[in-house]
């Protein structure tokens, strides 16, 4: 039964153009999420969270909506760059505890 | 330097080899954790543990033991391997548990059992 489900395996944007990344969940108890980005031969590094209390959060390029009714988080990154090319997995976890559900992971590619 | 070093990167064994996959960190965080990375596959959380406590193990086959002597270092001993267990491992840490505290992971161990 996965948990945190990321539908599209590969994306692919034009450089300055906005990157959608989507993330879809069917635990309730989820209420903090997070974006990891990975490049190859490297692991994961963490990206940009939200708690469940708000339904945005901004950091520079990168900014992640949360629906909750939906079960549903998004990550947009506005301008992308080539350097942006990676592997995003989105997570979640509950509050009382430490252990990260991980979704499959999308194939972001951003060409020049 | 991510903080989180693993070792080695790269390991081929045979499935009758005993190995062991070292990690360490440097962040003075408290809980340590295994991921495994199968291809196509979200990432396997295999074991977590606090304060050197296992609290978690989720049903890793007994072929995999993990070890914590102390909060900064995590081992994974590996013997009699299957082809299947063949992925990408990964260590992570953070401060421990609640809102917040990000897992930082290391490079991982790419594992080939032939």
């Amino acid at each position: 039964d996965q948990q945190v489900k990321q539908n599209s395996p590969s994306l692919s944007v034009q450089e300055g153009r906005i990157s959608i990344l989507n993330c879809d969940y069917t635990n309730s108890m989820f209420d903090y999420f997070l974006w990891y980005k990975k490049y190859p031969a490297e692991g994961p590094t963490f990206l940009i969270s939200i708690s469940s209390i708000k339904d945005k959060n901004e950091d520079g390029r990168f900014t992640v909506f949360l629906n909750k009714s939906a079960k549903h988080l998004s990550l947009h990154i506005v301008p992308s760059q080539p350097g942006d090319s990676a592997v995003y997995f989105c997570a979640a976890r509950k509050t009382s505890g430490s252990r990260l559900t991980f979704g499959e992971g999308t194939q972001l590619t951003v060409n020049p | 330097e991510t903080g989180v070093t693993q070792t080695p990167r790269h390991l081929v064994m045979g499935m009758t080899n005993k190995k062991s996959l070292k990690c360490e960190q440097h962040l003075g965080h408290n809980a340590m954790y295994w991921y495994k990375q199968s291809a196509k596959k979200p990432l396997e959380l295999m074991f977590v543990y606090n304060f050197k406590e296992q609290t978690e193990n989720n049903s890793v086959p007994s072929r995999f033991s993990p070890e914590c002597p102390n909060s900064s270092h995590l081992f994974l001993h590996l013997h009699t391997l299957q082809p299947e267990d063949s992925a990408l491992y990964l260590c992570a840490s953070s401060p421990g548990q609640g809102a917040g505290t990000e897992a930082f992971f290391g490079q991982g161990t790419r594992l080939t059992v032939v």
